[in-house]
């Protein structure tokens, strides 16, 4: 019964290589978000889902490139990984864009890159 | 520009009360959330407020001062659990989440 889901848990990769994380929530949300904490424990929102569409991009390398099949899916890829991508990627939703209610997180992706 | 302040950490005995300050400063304001994160896992939900004063769960209470751009959480009857960060994030006005650094909470035996 796990409301967000991420993969994997862990992802060590060297520079260069190119890598993906997944994410699923069965909530039922319309909205869902990629956040970035670094060492510093500051969350860093890098973009955010709306029914599929686009509608937050911070200032992100266009390395990372968001994709989202359907509302209950939003995936991340990263190509030609640098060391300062190493951090935990979180996936949160939440049931709209207004912010009126909580986001839920799943349990993060720890990108070590070598 | 935007900004949430809090410090950076604390440190309070078992048993005893703690409050946890947050001022923000945002184009707008939709609101303010207060998240838990353990060490090694995601943030969870504590609180929203919207309106001015003190909204009441069980031994977590979060307080709102609109006009004075501040909130705190009070935590109460502090166990060893609660050690952990405390995030405090502002709503804008154009609805978007502005996170402050987050506050650590040693709680000591």
């Amino acid at each position: 019964d796990t409301a967000v889901s991420q993969t994997p848990k862990y992802l060590v990769t060297q520079m260069g290589n190119d890598k993906s994380i997944k994410c699923e929530q069965n909530l039922g949300h319309d909205t869902m978000y990629w956040y970035k904490q670094d060492s510093k424990k500051f969350l860093k929102i890098m973009f955010s889902y709306n029914n599929k569409e686009l509608i937050i991009n911070e200032t992100v390398p266009n390395r990372f490139s968001p994709k989202s099949p359907d509302k209950a899916h939003l995936n991340l890829h990263i190509n030609s990984l640098e060391l300062g991508d190493s951090a935990v990627y979180f996936c949160a939703s939440s049931p709209n864009k207004d912010l009126t209610y909580e986001q839920f997180f799943g349990p993060g992706t720890r990108l070590t890159v070598l | 520009g935007q900004n949430i302040d809090q410090p950076t950490e604390m440190t309070a005995t078992e048993g005893a009360i703690v409050q946890i300050n947050c001022t923000y400063q945002t184009s707008g304001f939709n609101g303010l959330f207060w998240y838990q994160q353990h060490a090694g896992e995601a943030p969870t939900f504590l609180s929203y407020n919207v309106l001015d004063g003190l909204e009441e769960k069980g031994r977590f209470s979060s307080f709102l001062s609109r006009s004075k751009g501040y909130s705190y959480l009070l935590l109460k009857e502090l166990q060893m659990k609660d050690s952990a960060s405390y995030l405090c994030a502002a709503v804008d006005s154009n609805y978007q989440l502005i996170w402050g650094a987050g506050t650590k909470l040693i709680i000591k035996p």
